[in-house]
């Protein structure tokens, strides 16, 4: 079966400090794979997506195949980065059986 | 171009009662996707509507079921309430599965 893992429940770091939120996933065959943020009393929305390559809000993901992780990093952490982060998975064959969540990180910057 | 809507905001019902969850996509998408969030845990997929009608499910029972209209808003339907259905449910449309979801605010049920 599909799974996301997310080990950290709660990671905090100071402002201007590197943050990297780990994900691992398990999956048979090649997903796609996506970040998504929920920030204070907003909805969740989609951060990233590996087949994108892009850099958003200074946020990378790489995608390691052989050891099927895709974490999240950002060199130079801001306090508008504070939110709660999802890894997420998806059968890029047509979606039909939805995204595939993990728990969370709830990331907190310090001043 | 209008957002993910979704209503009610919150809903209280009782163990047994049956409970109606409505959704309005994105303009442009013509696939819904519901999910169940329970507290301190991620999304949990329950299922997708494409064209109005099912075309993917997750582990969850026939008491959780959906409509989706011609105008691609869609209905999640949950019968025989238990107190566990207690969950943040989330709705997410897309242009076709396994684009971007877009996701409404969510609405808060809580079973008595």
């Amino acid at each position: 079966a599909q799974r996301v893992t997310q080990p950290e429940k709660l990671l905090s770091v100071f402002k201007g400090a590197p943050v990297e939120l780990k994900c691992n996933y398990s999956y048979s065959g090649s997903p796609e794979l996506f970040w998504y943020v929920q920030y204070s009393r907003q909805r969740l929305q989609l951060l990233l997506r590996h087949i994108s390559r892009e850099s958003i809000k200074g946020f990378t993901a790489d995608l390691n195949k052989g050891e099927t992780s895709f974490h999240l990093k950002k060199p130079f952490a801001q306090e508008e980065d504070s939110a709660m982060y999802y890894c997420a998975l998806i059968d890029p064959g047509g979606g039909a059986d939805g995204l595939t969540f993990g728990k969370g990180t709830h990331l907190i910057i310090q001043p | 171009e209008t957002g993910v809507t979704q209503s009610p905001t919150h809903l209280i019902k009782t163990r047994g009662q049956q409970v109606t969850l409505r959704c309005s996509s994105q303009s442009g998408h013509n696939t819904v996707s519901w999910y169940q969030q329970a507290l301190g845990q991620g999304p949990q997929f329950i299922f997708q509507y494409y064209r109005e009608e099912e075309n993917g499910r997750g582990n969850f029972p026939p008491r959780f079921s959906g409509l989706q209209f011609p105008n691609y808003s869609s209905e999640l339907n949950v019968n025989a309430l238990e107190l566990d259905d207690s969950a943040l449910y989330l709705c997410a449309s897309s242009f076709g599965g396994a684009n971007e979801q877009f996701f409404g605010p969510g609405t808060r049920l809580t079973v008595l």
